[in-house]
């Protein structure tokens, strides 16, 4: 299996511009998170999905991120428009809905100037 | 609500033990992991241990849970240079998906 699959791997925009994350989920897998990863505040969950339905997106910073899900093998995480103070790695992990073990994609390195 | 607290540096010598501690607060805690993340990488999932374990060995790792006091350790033996990265432990409570992460353990091995 190819594991977590996430692009781009780096993404470097402009204040303002219009940002979307890709996620593919390990095959099967039936929930799907997304984390942001900074120096400050360590890991963050974002959102989190279960087949395909947003279970608990109280980690969405504001209004201006926002993320779907419209099938199993695919998620996006948009943010428009973005501020420099977005700038983190940004994780997508998959697991099956009762399993223990969540797996981790390699993450995207957002860099907004 | 949970939280989860990592010290956030250790270096040891290589071919000596490591011990990583973590302490959690949430007594719902069912699943308790550790990852390691390598520079510029994601985060790879090494151990987990259910709850109601006080002690798991896998190889090299161990862990050991005690819940009375909501504290779980990594212990890695002959710890090699390869080791080093960051640690995070995790905890997953109840039958919820998500898990919450501590801030990371930066293991530095010398040699």
């Amino acid at each position: 299996d190819a594991g977590v699959i996430q692009s781009p791997r780096h993404e470097v925009t402009e204040m303002g511009q219009e940002v979307t994350l890709r996620c593919k989920p390990i095959s099967g897998h039936n929930s799907l998170f997304w984390y942001r990863q900074t120096m400050m505040r360590g890991l963050e969950l974002l959102i989190y999905f279960n087949n395909n339905v947003p279970i608990d997106d109280s980690g969405m910073p504001e209004d201006r991120f926002s993320a779907k899900m419209p099938n199993a093998s695919f998620s996006t995480l948009k943010i428009q428009p973005s501020e420099p103070r977005d700038s983190a790695v940004y994780f997508c992990a998959s697991s099956l809905q009762r399993d223990t073990l969540a797996y981790f994609g390699p993450g995207t390195r957002l860099t907004v100037t | 609500g949970e939280d989860v607290e990592q010290s956030l540096f250790l270096s040891v010598r290589e071919g000596d033990s490591s011990v990583i501690n973590c302490t959690y607060t949430d007594s719902s805690s069912t699943y308790l992991y550790w990852y390691k993340q390598e520079p510029g990488a994601g985060l790879q999932l090494l151990t987990y241990i259910f709850s109601n374990m006080d002690m798991k060995q896998d190889q090299r790792l161990t862990v050991l849970l005690n819940k009375k006091d909501k504290h779980l350790s990594l212990r890695i033996a002959d710890t090699q240079t390869g080791d080093s990265a960051i640690y995070f432990c995790a905890e997953r409570a109840g039958t919820a998906s998500k898990l919450t992460f501590g801030t990371g353990t930066r293991l530095q091995v010398t040699l």
